[in-house]
C-alpha cells in the first residue's frame, strides 16, 4: 500500500517571501502521479499542481513549482512571492498510474497549515 | 462551466440514524469519488463510482454505500451513523480516460450526536 508523509504540521512565511512544503512517499510502482492541493478555510479542496513520475521536468504553476527527486520518493513544493490568499492547509496526494482508465483513488498526507504574514 | 456540487452544506444527524449525501460531478466527468476528512486529517477514499458501479473502495464498513446515477451524479449513504462518522464528506470528479487530476465539491459537514 502507498504511504503519503508530510512532516512539518505547520508552516510560517511572511508576504512576499519563499516557503517549501516538503512531502515523502513511499510506493512500489514506478509509473504514478504527485498532487498538491490546497484547502482553505472555506473547505473547498483546489488543485496546485501536478506530476507525472516519468517526466524528470519539474512541474510549474506561476509562483508553485515542485522538486520531484523520484529516487529519493520526495515532492515538495515552493510557493514563490507568497500572498496572504495563500493560507490553507496543504495536502500531498499520490495517484497509480497502473492501467490507463482504471479507477484510482488519492492517497493523501496529513496536511501542512500554512501562514502567512504580513 | 459548473463544478462539482454537494448537498446538503451541513448535517446534523443522531447516532443510530441513517444519512444521504449527493454530489453532482463536473461537466463532461463521468467518475466519483469519495473520501471522509476528520477534522485535522488528510481526506480517506471512501469508494470511487464509474458506469453505475462501484469500482474500487477503501477501508470502510459495509454501513457506507453508494449509487451512481445514469446522469453521473452520486450519493453516499451511511446506515447506523456512529458518533465516529462526524467529519467532512467530500465528493470528487474526473474522467476516467483523461487526466488524472481530481476536482473537489465544497464537501458536507456531518455531525453525529
Amino acid at each position: 500500500a502507498q504511504t503519503v508523509t508530510q512532516s512539518q504540521p505547520e508552516m510560517s512565511v511572511q508576504e512576499a517571501e519563499t516557503v517549501t512544503l516538503s512531502c515523502t512517499y513511499d510506493t512500489s510502482e514506478s509509473d504514478y502521479y504527485l498532487f498538491w492541493y490546497k484547502q482553505p478555510p472555506s473547505r473547498q479542496m483546489i488543485l496546485v499542481i501536478r506530476q507525472e513520475a516519468y517526466k524528470q521536468q519539474n512541474a510549474t504553476e506561476n509562483r508553485f513549482s515542485v522538486n520531484f527527486q523520484k529516487a529519493a520518493k520526495s515532492f515538495s513544493l515552493k510557493i514563490s512571492d507568497s500572498q496572504l490568499g495563500d493560507a490553507a492547509m496543504y495536502f500531498c496526494a499520490y495517484r497509480s498510474a497502473k492501467g490507463t482508465g482504471t479507477a484510482s483513488k488519492l492517497t493523501f498526507g496529513t496536511g501542512t497549515r500554512l501562514q502567512v504574514t504580513l | 462551466d459548473a463544478g462539482v456540487t454537494q448537498s446538503p452544506t451541513h448535517l446534523i444527524k443522531t447516532r443510530g440514524q441513517q444519512v444521504t449525501l449527493r454530489c453532482s460531478p463536473k461537466s463532461g466527468h463521468d467518475t466519483v469519488s469519495w473520501y471522509q476528512q476528520a477534522l485535522g486529517q488528510g481526506p480517506q477514499f471512501i469508494f470511487q463510482y464509474y458506469e453505475e458501479e462501484e469500482r474500487q473502495r477503501g477501508n470502510f464498513p459495509d454501513r457506507f454505500s453508494g449509487h451512481q446515477f445514469p446522469n453521473y451524479s452520486s450519493e453516499l449513504n451511511v446506515n447506523a451513523l456512529l458518533l465516529g462518522d462526524s467529519a467532512l464528506y467530500l465528493c470528487a470528479s474526473s474522467f476516467l480516460a483523461g487526466a488524472p487530476e481530481q476536482y473537489f465539491g465544497p464537501g458536507t459537514r456531518l455531525t453525529v450526536t
